[in-house]
C-alpha cells in the first residue's frame, strides 16, 4: 500500500465549529506532515512529526491542534478558525532511518479542502 | 535559507511541441532537489528527485531533469508534451534539518491541440 488517504475531501466549516482532519498511511513511515496550500500558491509547511513526536512547529497558530496517535494515524483538530485559514490541507508521510533525517520523498495524499464560512 | 524560484508563472505549449520548466535554487550545501507535479484540486505526485550522482534524472511519464550546479539549476525537461500533462508544475528544495521542503511558486503548464 503506497497510498496516503485524508479524510474528508471537502470540508465547511462555521468559526465556532470544532472539527478534525485525519491523515492515514500504511507504508511504515515513521515522519508525517502538514502542509497547507492557499489557492494559487505552493504548499507550506505546517507541522512535521518524528516517531509520533512533534519536530517541527512552523508557527502555526493554536487554533490548529496537531495530534499523532499512532504511527500510521496524523489528525489535525480545527477550532474557532477564520475564513482566511481556507486553503486545501495536505498531509504527507516519508521514511526515517535511525533517528536522522534522510533526503526522504514525501508521499502526498489528495488533500482536505475546508471552506471557513 | 533555502528558497527556490520558478521565473515562469504559466507556459503554453502545443501537443507534441518539447518542454523545458526552469528551476533555480539558493542552497549552501548539496541540495536535494524534487519535482512534483499537481492537477486541480489534487495532492501533489512526485516526478523526480536528485540527491547525488548522475546530473540527469529521469523520472515518471517521460520527464527528465538536469542538475547544473554551476547555475544552480534544476529544469525540467520533456521531448513531447501530451494533453495529460497539463498541470501545475512544483520544483522543490529539501532542507537536511526536519525533512523540510521548500516550494518554488509553481508553474502552470497548458497544451494547446
Amino acid at each position: 500500500d503506497t497510498e496516503v488517504t485524508q479524510t474528508p475531501k471537502h470540508l465547511v466549516m462555521g468559526m465556532t465549529n470544532k472539527k478534525s482532519l485525519k491523515c492515514e498511511q500504511h507504508m511504515g513511515h515513521r515522519a508525517m506532515y502538514w502542509y497547507k496550500q492557499k489557492a494559487k500558491k505552493p504548499p507550506e509547511l505546517m507541522f512535521v512529526y518524528s516517531y509520533e513526536k512533534l519536530s517541527i512547529n512552523e508557527s502555526v497558530p493554536s487554533r490548529f491542534s496537531p495530534e499523532c496517535p499512532n504511527s500510521s494515524l496524523l489528525n489535525l483538530h480545527l477550532h474557532a478558525l477564520q475564513p482566511e485559514d481556507s486553503a486545501l490541507y495536505l498531509c504527507a508521510s516519508s521514511p526515517l532511518w535511525s533517528g536522522e533525517t534522510f533526503p526522504n520523498e514525501q508521499f502526498f495524499g489528495p488533500g482536505t479542502r475546508l471552506t471557513v464560512l | 535559507a533555502q528558497s527556490v524560484t520558478q521565473p515562469d508563472i504559466h507556459i503554453t505549449v502545443s501537443e507534441g511541441a518539447s518542454l523545458e520548466l526552469r528551476c533555480n535554487y539558493s542552497y549552501g550545501a548539496t541540495p536535494y532537489l524534487f519535482w512534483y507535479v499537481q492537477s486541480p484540486g489534487q495532492g501533489l505526485q512526485l516526478l523526480l528527485k536528485y540527491f547525488s550522482g548522475d546530473t540527469l534524472v529521469q523520472g515518471i511519464k517521460g520527464f527528465e531533469a538536469e542538475f547544473k550546479r554551476s547555475q544552480s539549476s534544476f529544469n525540467l525537461r520533456k521531448p513531447s508534451v501530451h494533453w495529460s500533462d497539463a498541470a501545475e508544475y512544483f520544483c522543490a528544495v529539501m532542507m537536511e534539518y526536519g525533512n523540510k521542503l521548500v516550494f518554488g511558486a509553481g508553474t502552470i503548464l497548458r497544451v494547446k491541440s
